[in-house]
């Protein structure tokens, strides 16, 4: 069966401690991974995507890596305004998307 | 980057009425469009893909009737709920397959409020 699961739930972080979002995923044919960060009452902004194994993509304090079999969000020395829900998501052939339940990131001043 | 914009962002409608949500992709043109729920604090629910000028594909449990869904053009799709109810009060957020690299892009999001 086709899953992507996210984990944790939730982390709470104090500003300044680095850590990393998981991302697995079962869906055979990957055609992209993507990432997005979601605020409350807002839709969720794009991030990432990445398409193979052993691909990496950064902006800023987040570094987003890819395996056959998941994918790590990590932060590096994060800020409260990194606090947000990150989702990822994995297209598969043709308009097959599947979402995570997400990962609810506090980051404590 | 590519921008996908919804209008209303916010929207009271009577029960009863019917209300219409836009999605627009602003530099880009969407090939697919895809039009989700989210209740507080839960991931989204796809409700329906579409494409340009065809019949959209809702997921199971979604009624077509209620939840009606144009792609008129490359860069518009709309989201008419018929009839609402109270219990249609949700976020409704669209997003836009289209771009370099087929990145899916989220719209800003609707707030419909059902009274």
């Amino acid at each position: 069966e086709d899953q992507v699961t996210q984990s944790p739930e939730a982390l709470r972080l104090q500003e300044g401690e680095s850590s990393s979002l998981n991302c697995s995923y079962t869906v055979s044919g990957l055609r992209g991974l993507f990432w997005y960060r979601q605020d409350p009452g807002k839709g969720p902004e794009f991030l990432f995507t990445l398409y193979s194994a052993g691909e990496e993509k950064e902006k800023e304090r987040l570094k987003a890596t890819l395996t056959k079999k998941e994918s790590f969000l990590h932060i590096t020395a994060p800020k409260p305004e990194d606090s947000a829900t990150y989702l990822c998501a994995v297209l598969k052939g043709g308009n097959q998307f599947y979402f995570g339940t997400g990962t609810s990131l506090t980051v404590i001043p | 980057g590519a921008v996908v914009s919804q209008h209303p962002s916010r929207v009271i409608c009577k029960s009863g009425t019917s209300v219409k949500i836009e999605c627009r992709s602003l530099d880009f043109q969407a090939t697919t469009m895809f039009w989700y729920r989210q209740f507080p604090k839960q991931s989204l629910m796809l409700m329906a893909t579409s494409n340009e000028g065809s019949k959209a594909t809702y997921e199971q449990g979604v009624e077509k009737d209620k939840f009606l869904i144009n792609h008129a053009s490359l860069t518009l799709s709309t989201l008419t709920v018929t009839s609402a109810h109270p219990e249609d009060s949700s976020f409704y957020i669209c997003s836009a397959r289209g771009g370099s690299g087929n990145t899916i892009y989220f719209g800003e999001g609707s707030w419909l409020t059902v009274v």
